[in-house]
């Protein structure tokens, strides 16, 4: 198994420009999250999703979209990159509705916006 | 609303050592508690959790949790570190009582762990 995937690794971005990061698992996993990573600040959870064709707002959701149109990918869009949103971007997921289920976590997407 | 804090953004530690990271956190209910490693230009690794019972956890890699109610920490401990422990390390706690809300975590800011030679 692969686990949780994510592409690209790394990303320049140009203030105003548009890009999607893509997550994918192949565990069967219902609940997948997008987090972002900033220096002092931990994880904060961007939108997350219960299940396939479903989509929530997280901690910081402005200016990111998501979509879950199939189980096993979770797609995070950014509409018009801002400078603020330079960070490393994080995808998990983790099995349905036991609470106590840990995430597990792709290997990270470095976003630099210009 | 669930909280966590994690006092220390570095600890260091000579190898062969104990060492303690610490954590404590606000929930309304009862704590689900988690650790997750991250290693340089990785993403967090699962360490341990703690749901019910004992209060001591013990998980990957030689490393245990202890938690305390009455506290309300959850201290990240090892008997004897090894420079390979270097890494940065995120606690992380879900509020039994939420529901819904797709199992959301709340995740400290991370402690750098730093073993020497």
């Amino acid at each position: 198994n692969a686990g949780v995937t994510q592409t690209p690794k790394f990303r320049v971005l140009k203030t105003g420009q548009s890009m999607t990061l893509l997550c994918a698992q192949d565990m069967n996993h219902e609940y997948m999250y997008w987090y972002r990573q900033d220096p002092g600040m931990g994880l904060r959870l961007i939108h997350y999703s219960v299940g396939e064709g479903t989509t929530a707002k997280g901690e910081v959701p402005d200016g990111y979209n998501v979509s879950r149109l199939k189980k096993q990918n979770f797609l995070l869009g950014l509409e018009s990159a801002a400078p603020s949103q330079t960070s490393v971007y994080f995808c998990a997921s983790s099995y349905s509705n036991i609470p106590y289920n840990e995430q597990f976590f792709g290997p990270g997407t470095r976003l630099t916006v210009l | 609303a669930q909280s966590v804090a994690q006092p220390e953004d570095q600890v260091n530690v000579a190898e062969g050592n104990p060492l303690t990271v610490k954590c404590t956190y606000s929930v309304s209910g009862n704590p689900y508690l988690f650790w997750y490693v991250q290693y340089p230009n990785r993403g967090l690794q699962f360490l341990l959790k703690y749901i019910t019972g004992d209060n001591l956890v013990k998980g990957s890699y030689g490393f245990e949790a202890e938690f305390n109610k009455s506290q309300t920490s959850f201290h990240l401990k090892k008997p004897s570190a090894l420079v390979s422990d270097s890494a940065l390390y995120f606690c992380a706690v879900r509020d039994t009582v939420l529901t819904g809300g797709g199992n959301k975590l709340t995740f400290g800011t991370g402690t750098q762990l730093k073993v020497e030679l």
